[in-house]
């Protein structure tokens, strides 16, 4: 069946360090791919998305490739703020069909 | 535009009693999905509807948990009788019908816990 794995957590950075989170995926068919962040006491929402192979996904300063060669979806941000602390959840939908998350990787940013 | 409103936040109950929550989805969308979240993992569907229609249940443990969605709009997920092992957050989400592979958008969460 379809999933998601995720690099482990927790994340610690520096305030303007450069960040990675690991991201890649097993699925038939052509799925669209997802990054959510869940904020301390808030609920999931939706980073940025892309829904086909080379696709760019762009948000806040995040970004996110689509590589279907190496089914890969890794979060970037050149440069990361406190603010960016937070659980992060790569997600994968095929076909309109429910979607798959990974475990989740907890970011932490220290000033 | 109002989001997917969740009720309640919270609820401690203790096992063997029954519990319930539930859900409004943004309006227009007509597919709904429960989602269970344990602790540092991420969430799992329970139950998906698309208007009225139960399309995916498969994962729902269907002798202690229930779901309806009446009128296809609002919808209430049940737990009777309650487990330790139930503790967890519980995630409504919905999407518009018929959208493909975009996204879903999510509520707060009702955070249950079992004692």
């Amino acid at each position: 069946g379809d999933s998601v794995t995720q690099m482990e957590g927790p994340v610690t950075l520096s305030e303007e360090a450069f960040l990675t989170i690991n991201c890649t995926y097993t699925a038939t068919g052509y799925p669209s791919l997802f990054w959510y962040v869940q904020y301390p006491g808030e609920g999931l929402q939706l980073l940025l998305k892309a829904t086909k192979a080379d696709d760019k996904g762009s948000n806040k300063g995040f970004e996110a490739t689509y590589r279907k060669e190496t089914t890969s979806f890794h979060l970037e941000k050149g440069s990361v703020q406190v603010s960016d602390s937070a659980v992060y959840f790569c997600a994968l939908r095929r076909d309109g069909n429910k979607l798959v998350f990974g475990a989740g990787t907890i970011l932490r940013v220290k000033s | 535009e109002a989001g997917v409103v969740q009720s309640p936040r919270y609820k401690i109950i203790e096992k063997k009693q029954p519990v319930a929550f539930w859900c409004n989805p943004i309006s227009g969308h007509n597919t709904l999905y429960w989602y269970r979240q344990n602790l540092g993992q991420g969430p799992e569907l329970l139950i998906r509807y698309e208007n009225e229609e139960a399309v995916d249940d498969s994962q729902l443990p269907k002798d202690r948990f229930s779901a309806e969605r009446l009128k296809g709009v609002d919808s209430t997920l049940k737990i009777q009788p309650a487990e330790l092992g139930d503790s967890a957050v519980y995630l409504c989400a919905s999407s518009p019908q018929g959208a493909g592979n975009t996204e879903a958008f999510f509520g707060q969460g009702t955070r249950l816990t079992v004692v």
